[in-house]
């Protein structure tokens, strides 16, 4: 069984560039979370994917959006970086219906 | 607003000596509280789901505990290799909805041999 998988593992970007990070979910799953974890916070949800739409959304700006692809893998998009969206951004992937989420390793993302 | 606090903050222990994390929720429709372990750098691993008041889960040196308002997660024994950061978080709400998670800050334990 094939876990979570994230990419790139770091990326050092300049404020106003654009971002894409990625995701393939665990083998079997077909739903995927975003989460960002700011240095010795804990992760704060930014939107899920079931069925290609979003399905539920936090407290980002539009300048967060993402996509999710028929074989289940998604696609995290930042743009017009910021200072404060350095940090380190998880993908989690569920089966809809059930509650339990896995993560990946993360992508830790500087912004300078 | 839903919230979750975990304490203490910061966790030292001796090996061998055993202690108890707390995570304490205010949500509406509590629907299941999970806990995850955090290597620095790392993405969170998957340790229990607890759904109900006076559910308790176990692996290995961890045990954890669900009350209606606080879990707690107990570390008996513990070693240096349990030094990570415990988090929790909380799912709420009707099940047609988003499946979002709600973290606390965690708690940063540190075992000395």
């Amino acid at each position: 069984e094939t876990g979570v998988t994230q990419s790139p593992t770091h990326l050092i970007k300049t404020r106003g560039q654009q971002v894409t990070l990625r995701c393939s979910s665990q083998s079997g799953h077909n739903t995927v979370s975003w989460y960002q974890q700011a240095l010795g916070q804990g992760p704060q949800f930014i939107f899920q994917y079931y069925r290609e739409e979003e399905n539920g959304r936090g407290n980002f700006p539009p300048r967060f959006s993402g996509l999710q692809f028929p074989n289940y893998s998604s696609e995290l998009n930042v743009n017009a970086l910021e200072l404060d969206d350095s940090a380190l951004y998880l993908c989690a992937s569920s089966l809809w219906g059930k509650d339990t989420q896995y993560f990946g390793p993360g992508t830790r993302l500087t912004v300078l | 607003e839903d919230q979750v606090t975990q304490s203490p903050e910061a966790l030292r222990l001796q090996e061998g000596e055993s202690s108890s994390l707390n995570c304490s929720y205010t949500v509406s429709g509590l629907r299941g509280l999970f806990w995850y372990r955090q290597d620095p750098g790392k993405g969170p691993e998957f340790l229990f789901t607890l759904y109900s008041a006076g559910e308790e889960k176990e692996k290995e040196r961890l045990k954890a505990t669900l009350t209606k308002k606080e879990s707690f997660l107990h570390i008996t024994a513990p070693k240096p290799e349990d030094s990570a950061t415990y988090l929790c978080a909380v799912q709420a709400g009707p099940s047609y909805n988003t499946d979002k998670l709600i973290f606390g800050t965690g708690t940063r334990l540190q075992v000395f041999p």
